[in-house]
């Protein structure tokens, strides 16, 4: 068990730019989480993959945003056209089945900064 | 749609001493799951204790224990015998039991400091 992995840990990039980051989640998990964390607050919620299948978006997901898990391993979340707006922590989180009671393992997050 | 509330920003607790933080939460589902979640300085988010709701004793993790108040949707969590690494930020976090998802719902969070 080496944990949930992302990448990168920070970016930094100007407004307007497409930033993308990756999550590798615990081998054997097939949820995987994406959520959103500004300074001061709780994460929130943005999406969530169950195998492949993007199964819930947020309404916090604009049509900027777009997540994929094509082999049901990795995920990546794209960002097009960056607002300053979408400074933030973004975190990946993982878990197994079944039900609510199996903990997500968190990843250590990608601290995005948009100039 | 449920929420959760941690109306305590800031807490701050001596070395050894006991502290207690709050939460609430609102949900018009019957069976749901509670969590505390730690998150230390630059560091991944690791739970400390879960709640099931339809369980009547309180959950216990070593030095780490729960109130939970059903009725008055309260679950907040002791920390006994605090310890200098115990300082993070915590989240109390509300998930429900139905639907595909089980996506968790956060607080906004305490901020715990441990003085030494």
């Amino acid at each position: 068990d080496t944990g949930v992995s992302q990448d990168p840990r920070h970016k930094i990039t100007k407004r307007g730019q497409n930033v993308t980051f990756r999550c590798d989640p615990i081998s054997e998990h097939n949820r995987l989480y994406w959520y959103r964390q500004t300074l001061g607050q709780g994460p929130e919620f943005l999406t969530y993959f169950q195998n492949e299948a993007q199964l819930e978006k947020s309404r916090l997901l604009s049509d900027r945003f777009s997540a994929e898990r094509p082999k049901g391993s990795f995920s990546t979340l794209e960002i097009q056209r960056t607002e300053q707006g979408d400074s933030a922590m973004y975190l990946c989180a993982s878990s197994t089945n079944p039900g609510p009671n199996s903990p997500l393992h968190f990843g250590n997050g990608t601290r995005l900064t948009v100039t | 749609a449920q929420t959760v509330t941690q109306s305590q920003p800031e807490m701050s607790v001596q070395e050894a001493e006991t502290v207690t933080l709050s939460c609430t939460y609102d949900t018009s589902e019957s069976d749901y799951y509670l969590f505390w979640y730690k998150q230390p300085p630059s560091r991944q988010m690791i739970l400390v204790i879960r709640q099931e709701a339809y369980k009547q004793q309180n959950a216990t993790e070593n030095r780490f224990s729960v109130n939970f108040q059903k009725a008055a949707k309260s679950f907040s969590l002791k920390i006994s015998d605090s310890q200098l690494g115990d300082a993070a930020m915590y989240f109390c976090a509300y998930r429900g039991y139905g639907g595909a998802t089980n996506k968790l719902i956060f607080g906004t969070g305490t901020l715990l400091a441990v003085q030494p």
